[in-house]
């Protein structure tokens, strides 16, 4: 079973500042992956990103980046130069190695991006 | 391509009456997985099946909940009777066979359940 700890529950920047959502993660299993998802208003869900437990490797995808640390059991995300459009609801997720088991969700972190 | 598909979108029943919420997964995807989100306790996983089999069925939270997946192309959840603390949004997510690393779940837009 997995544990997943986001203790931000609300952000509120101004646009164009950076902003770095934490995800602290708890697992016995030597072979987990992490997720982040986004929930806009609409209440979708979509999907951001996956890192396995073997791939420490930070990872940019244009204005965002994910910083995985399995020292600090952290996986944190950091929007940068931060828009309106980026507002939303942000959840980190974790679930054990074997492929097709549920994911463990943490409490969401509502950011808001003030114009 | 169509996605997760779930119906009804939107749900307002009356406490007591039966409740059911239908997902089509994606073609060729052989997991599914029902989710609940309310305030109060978040995102949390209620049950999932692979190769329409249950594996997993810890989250339904009382037997009032019950869920089938009677082929690869339709599952339903059901609640009977069901309460005022039911009101939530229930999502469908599928995900297409292992191949060696875990696969990405796509999620459903989601069902809003209002039990008055």
């Amino acid at each position: 079973a997995q544990k997943v700890t986001q203790a931000q529950t609300e952000i509120s920047v101004v646009e164009k500042e950076d902003v770095t959502l934490d995800c602290v993660y708890e697992t016995r299993d030597t072979t987990y992956y992490l997720f982040w998802y986004k929930q806009p208003p609409s209440g979708e869900l979509v999907f951001l990103i996956r890192r396995n437990s073997f791939d420490e490797q930070n990872e940019i995808s244009g204005r965002y980046s994910w910083n995985f640390q399995k020292s600090t059991s952290s996986f944190n995300f950091t929007i940068t130069a931060s828009q309106v459009v980026d507002s939303a609801v942000y959840f980190c997720a974790a679930c054990s190695g074997g492929g097709a088991d549920g994911l463990t969700f943490g409490k969401g972190t509502h950011l808001i991006i003030q114009p | 391509d169509a996605g997760v598909i779930q119906s009804p979108r939107h749900e307002v029943t009356e406490m007591g009456q039966e409740v059911t919420l239908r997902c089509k997964p994606i073609s060729g995807h052989n997991s599914l997985f029902w989710y609940r989100q309310t305030m109060m306790r978040g995102l949390e996983l209620l049950i999932y099946f692979n190769n329409n089999v249950p594996i997993d069925d810890s989250g339904m939270p009382e037997d009032r909940f019950s869920a089938k997946m009677p082929n690869a192309s339709f599952s339903t959840l059901k609640i009977q009777p069901s309460e005022p603390r039911d009101s939530a949004v229930y999502f469908c997510a599928s995900s297409p066979p292992v191949g060696g690393s875990y696969n990405e779940q796509f999620f459903g837009p989601g069902t809003r359940l209002t039990v008055l």
